[in-house]
């Protein structure tokens, strides 16, 4: 059962424009949410993250909304721009006594047209 | 550079041959941790460890092996490999924190994408 789900594949966006990539979590113990880039042939790439207590987090172009009431995150990425054509995960912190790991979305590939 | 180092990138082995898997992180991190990607099944944890010589068992941990001997090493093993193992594996690095303490996130290594036939 998927706990961090991505539900759009895939999103094309015009340069220039907002990229909205959207995430929902069924677990409420979660309580940091990352978001990752990965290029093809790499390793995921941190981009972004937030705790639990916030509901915002703005990093330059990237910024991160999180609605817990709702479950659900997304990551705005304004104005988007050809070299962010990559694959974006959702990833959720979950502490499990010693265990500090992430639960992963299975992702949603964004392509930026130029 | 701040970095995690897995080797090889690629392998292709044959059922029953025993391989490791390096991993390497020069940030002095405490938590490390490997995890493989299957399509449709995303990104699911192997094994993790929280310093030298703590290590334990993550969601898919069935023929695999760590060992942490050294705080930056965090080698994967596979004892006898099958075709099941088939898949891209990443290892990960970051500080150890507590509930409530945040970090910049995890490191990862650039993968190793793993053929067993």
């Amino acid at each position: 059962d998927q706990q961090v789900k991505q539900n759009s594949p895939s999103l094309s966006v015009q340069e220039g424009r907002i990229s909205i990539l959207n995430c929902d979590y069924t677990n409420s113990m979660f309580d940091y949410f990352l978001w990752y880039k990965k290029y093809p042939a790499e390793g995921p790439t941190f981009l972004i993250s937030i705790s639990s207590i916030k509901d915002k987090n703005e990093d330059g172009r990237f910024t991160v909304f999180l609605n817990k009431s709702a479950k659900h995150l997304s990551l705005h990425i304004v104005p988007s721009q050809p070299g962010d054509s990559a694959v974006y995960f959702c990833a959720a912190r979950a502490f499990a006594g010693n265990n500090r790991k992430l639960i992963w979305g299975l992702g949603t590939s964004l392509a930026v047209n130029p | 550079e701040a970095q995690v180092t897995q080797n090889p990138r690629y392998l292709i082995t044959v059922t029953g041959k025993k391989l490791t898997v390096t991993c390497s992180q020069n940030m002095n991190h405490e938590y490390m941790s490997w995890y493989r990607q299957d399509p449709g099944l995303g990104l699911r944890q192997i094994y993790y460890s929280m310093n030298v010589e703590v290590t334990d068992k993550g969601d898919v941990p069935e023929g695999y092996k760590v060992s942490r001997k050294e705080k930056r090493n965090f080698p994967l093993i596979l004892e006898s490999p099958s075709p099941n193992q088939t898949s891209l594996y990443f290892c990960a690095s970051t500080l150890k924190v507590n509930p409530g303490q945040y970090n910049y996130g995890y490191t990862f290594g650039s993968g190793t994408r793993l053929t067993v036939v």
